[in-house]
């Protein structure tokens, strides 16, 4: 398994602003992904974390709303660019494929609200 | 392409009393299938997960659920309900081919004493 921490757990933020969230990892994990889940629905994929590559975004979700990071197998971070109300959302993150497995462990989530 | 369908967005038992908290799915292959669960401000955590070895899959809380090929379903159960599993409960089918996992809309289980 895989004990996943984020920072920060929650914040407030105003509009048009930027946020960046960090995920880490204890152990070396093959894929990163990062998601939203909006108030009261379930999770939605943003995109894969690459290590030292592009993240491979999902429909609906670009680079310039959500740059994501991924220097090394442990470590991963995601900006919420250019903030509006709609981003509010809990931002979380999980890991896999350690050991070839294919279970996801998830972090505690990031609590974001904007006003 | 592969889906998962939770068919109820509410699910309310009386403390005591058994759990059934619906999931079918849609897969070309035979699917990587999970079971999350999520207490209100608290992340997700996994109760369970089928990966052809058998078709009854014990969890955690002692929830337990079985995939059953020809109703393309696997459904999540416990034999009595706990205050404390009053969560939220995610069905979750892993992508064929990759990492990637699609979740359903979430079962909201409610626990009445």
């Amino acid at each position: 398994s895989a004990v996943i921490s984020q920072k920060p757990s929650r914040d407030i933020c105003q509009r048009g602003t930027s946020l960046t969230i960090q995920c880490q990892v204890d152990s070396q994990v093959t894929m990163m992904f990062w998601y939203r889940q909006q108030p009261g629905q379930s999770l939605t994929l943003i995109a894969t974390a690459n290590q030292g590559s592009e993240a491979t975004y999902e429909s609906g979700f670009v680079i310039d709303k959500f740059p994501i990071s991924r220097p090394n197998l442990t470590f991963s971070t995601l900006t919420v660019s250019n903030m509006s109300p709609e981003d509010s959302s809990i931002y979380l993150c999980s890991g896999t494929g350690t050991l070839g497995e294919d279970t996801q462990y998830f972090g505690p989530g990031t609590r974001l609200t904007v006003l | 392409a592969q889906s998962v369908t939770q068919l109820d967005s509410h699910v309310s038992v009386s403390e005591g009393t058994p759990v059934l908290l619906r999931c079918n799915y849609s897969s070309s292959y035979s699917p990587s299938l999970f079971w999350y669960v999520q207490h209100p401000n608290k992340g997700l955590q996994l109760l369970l997960k089928y990966t052809s070895a058998a078709t009854l899959v014990k969890g955690i809380n002692g929830f337990e659920a079985e995939f059953k090929k020809s109703e393309t379903s696997f459904h999540l159960t416990k034999p009595s309900a706990h205050m404390s599993d009053a969560a939220e409960y995610f069905c979750v089918v892993g992508i064929t081919g990759g990492f990637k996992t699609i979740f359903g809309a979430g079962t909201r289980l409610f626990v009445k004493a």
